[in-house]
């Protein structure tokens, strides 16, 4: 069985240039996150999807960042301009809808870095 | 705020060792408490977890321990191997929402 998949994997941009993220989760996941991973630290949380619903997107900078999961299944996230400390790991997550909430199957990430 | 401590940072343990990492919570909605395991340029992957009505969980080398009225929880790593050596998250779950702590780096000496 295929895992999360992410593209693409590594990214440079020059500081206010847009970058976007791409996110295939397994087949049969409904719950989608993105996450962000800094240097030394834990995964935060960004966004979470139910289906192609926003449920929780709280801690997502809005007047940069945005999201989107068309048809319940792949999901892209937009940083519209980066900045120097947009510089991360973007972490793609699903997980199946009711299940336990901690278990969560994670992408290989997409490493941007902004100059 | 982190909602969830973490504790060391990092550690180096000589093979066939024991690795024990720490973390303490606060919020007692908290109702998961799972363990990720990370390898550079890897995203996280699902060790263990334990709920907190189980005082302890063993799985093969690796067991939590779980202190409910010290709100305290412990990843333990028995006879250490030099393939475990990678960073390891804690993390405290609830209504959804997941929050990491900031992880132990293990590195295991051969």
């Amino acid at each position: 069985e295929a895992g999360v998949v992410q593209s693409p994997r590594y990214k440079i941009i020059e500081k206010k240039q847009p970058v976007a993220f791409w996110c295939n989760p397994i087949s049969g996941h409904n719950t989608l996150y993105w996450y962000l991973q800094n240097l030394g630290q834990g995964p935060e949380l960004l966004i979470r999807y139910e289906n192609e619903e926003a449920v929780d997107d709280s801690q997502l900078p809005k007047d940069r960042f945005s999201a989107e999961r068309l048809k319940g299944v792949d999901s892209t996230l937009k940083i519209q301009p980066a900045e120097l400390g947009d510089s991360a790991v973007y972490l793609c997550a699903s997980s199946v809808a009711g299940a336990n909430t901690g278990e969560l199957f994670f992408g290989e990430g997409s490493r941007l870095t902004v100059l | 705020q982190q909602q969830v401590k973490q504790s060391p940072q990092s550690l180096i343990v000589q093979k066939g060792g024991i690795s024990i990492i720490n973390c303490a919570y606060e919020n007692t909605a908290f109702d998961y408490f799972p363990w990720y395991q990370q390898f550079p340029g890897k995203g996280p992957a699902l060790l263990i977890a334990i709920r907190p009505d189980v005082s302890e969980k063993k799985e093969g080398r690796f067991t939590i321990s779980f202190n409910k009225s010290a709100k305290q929880f412990s990843l333990h790593i028995m006879d250490s191997q030099p393939g475990d050596s990678a960073t390891y998250f804690c993390a405290a779950s609830m209504t959804y929402k997941l929050s990491f702590g900031a992880g132990t780096t293990v590195t295991v000496r051969a």
